[in-house]
């Protein structure tokens, strides 16, 4: 158990419509990270937050958008979906600003989400 | 720019064999280098990680992997396969203790034939 907590594990939508996933980091991380995974695309980083300011962003479309909030927790929210969309979306939290080697990654075990 | 790629997307190995999965690395800065494990239904789980000093690291489970600048490579190994080895595998590579992107390999697919 990775103390990272990601609801719902499942997620089924259609298209053009928004959802929010939810992310609730290791007790003591400041920094929260989201991540894409699909079959075409792989794991693809999205955005950071620490301490509840954007640190970092990748490759993330203008219809995503996250924010951490004051007890750490974050949220993910992606509207006007599309069928590409569909995706294992993973949380992960570390207790520091970077992504470097004193401080790796604790990842949650994801949402699934279905744009059908 | 940093990026990682694995080569071979899909390994088959027989229980008991040597488990090898190949990573190639390129950074503008030294590296710090990761492999994580991915189990079915499941999250990332860091196997071992680089960052400076001794260039063989060992890490859980058995695996270890060996940093070799010389070849911008970073393969895992394993001398004795279990069935529970049999899961997803991803190198990944951020710039050093400061770097805030880690970006992974494709990943590679390993199944354990008894």
């Amino acid at each position: 158990d990775s103390g990272v907590t990601q609801t719902p594990k499942h997620l089924i939508t259609a298209t053009g419509q928004r959802v929010t996933l939810r992310c609730s980091p290791r007790s003591g991380d400041l920094s929260v990270y989201w991540y894409q995974q699909s079959l075409d695309q792989g794991l693809q980083f999205l955005i950071q937050y620490y301490n509840g300011e954007e640190r970092a962003k990748g490759n993330i479309l203008e219809r995503f958008s996250a924010q951490q909030f004051p007890d750490l927790h974050s949220e993910l929210n992606l509207s006007s979906l599309e069928l590409g969309d569909s995706a294992l979306y993973f949380c992960a939290s570390s207790d520091s600003l970077g992504q470097g080697g004193n401080s790796p990654l604790h990842f949650g075990n994801g949402t699934r989400l279905t744009v059908t | 720019a940093q990026s990682v790629t694995q080569l071979g997307s899909h390994v088959s190995v027989s229980e008991g064999a040597l488990v090898l999965l190949r990573c190639n690395y390129s950074s503008s800065v030294p590296p710090y280098l990761f492999w994580y494990v991915q189990y079915p239904n499941q999250g990332l789980q860091l196997l071992l990680k680089y960052t400076t000093g001794a260039t063989l690291v060992k890490g859980i489970n058995g695996f270890e992997a060996e940093f070799k600048k010389s070849e911008t490579s970073f393969h895992l190994t394993k001398p004795s396969a279990h069935m529970s080895d049999a899961a997803e595998y991803f190198c990944a590579v951020t710039q050093g203790a400061a770097g805030n992107k880690l970006t992974f390999g494709g990943g590679t697919r390993v199944l354990v034939k008894p």
